[in-house]
């Protein structure tokens, strides 16, 4: 069964600081990866999606790598600010073909401090 | 395109009463997820269609839950008997037929309060 750990589960930095975080499954066998920013009380929204094959996806002051044979990935943040402030997940899809899922972590929940 | 939709966003009901929530997928997107979110936990999978297909449901699906997804089109998802442990955010979240590897869509979720 496939698990998805993230730490640390909060992190405070000050504004302004680089960032970095993790997150690791236990199951090499995913299709894809992707990041999401969660607010308090609301959905979930997509950052960046890295499938199988790559090692890295960017997105403005966001990267994230994927190290699929040690079931890692990180995500960094470049020069934080206090709009970064949520909760990220990470979640892997994993199944068979034609039935796949995403299978969550619980999160890192980050503050920036201005 | 306004994503994916869900109403209502929030709902308080009494243990015992019966809910129904809707979602409306992004229109072409054949791919539609219900997901069951707790106080600091992450989404967990409940059930899965592809078009109107119910492919996949989750232990966590008892029996009082049951989804439907008419003509492949919206999606609800009913809970019969309410109890305060159904209690959670349900989030549904949907993605294109066309590419095994693109990104899954979630609404902003219905809050569900069992008193």
């Amino acid at each position: 069964k496939q698990e998805v750990t993230q730490i640390p589960a909060a992190l405070s930095v000050p504004e302004g600081e680089n960032l970095v975080l993790n997150c690791s499954f236990t199951d090499s066998a995913i299709y894809n990866l992707q990041w999401f920013r969660q607010d308090p009380g609301k959905g979930l929204t997509s950052l960046l999606l890295i499938q199988s094959s790559q090692r890295e996806q960017t997105s403005g002051r966001l990267n994230a790598s994927l190290d699929k044979s040690s079931g890692r990935s990180t995500l960094y943040i470049a020069a934080s600010q206090p709009g970064d402030s949520a909760t990220y997940l990470c979640a892997v899809k994993v199944g068979i073909f034609g039935n796949e899922k995403l299978t969550f972590g619980t999160g890192t929940r980050l503050t920036i401090i201005p | 395109d306004t994503g994916v939709s869900q109403n209502p966003r929030h709902k308080i009901t009494k243990r015992g009463q019966n809910v129904t929530f809707r979602c409306d997928p992004i229109s072409e997107h054949n791919r539609l997820y219900w997901y069951r979110q707790t106080l600091g936990q992450g989404p967990e999978f409940l059930t899965y269609f592809q078009n109107e297909a119910q492919l996949e449901k989750s232990r966590l699906l008892s029996d009082r839950f049951s989804a439907e997804r008419p003509k492949g089109s919206f999606s609800t998802l009913e809970i019969q008997r309410t109890e305060q442990g159904d209690s959670a955010m349900y989030l549904c979240a949907s993605s294109s037929r066309t590419d095994i590897n693109t990104e899954a869509f979630f609404g902003q979720g219905t809050r569900l309060t069992v008193v």
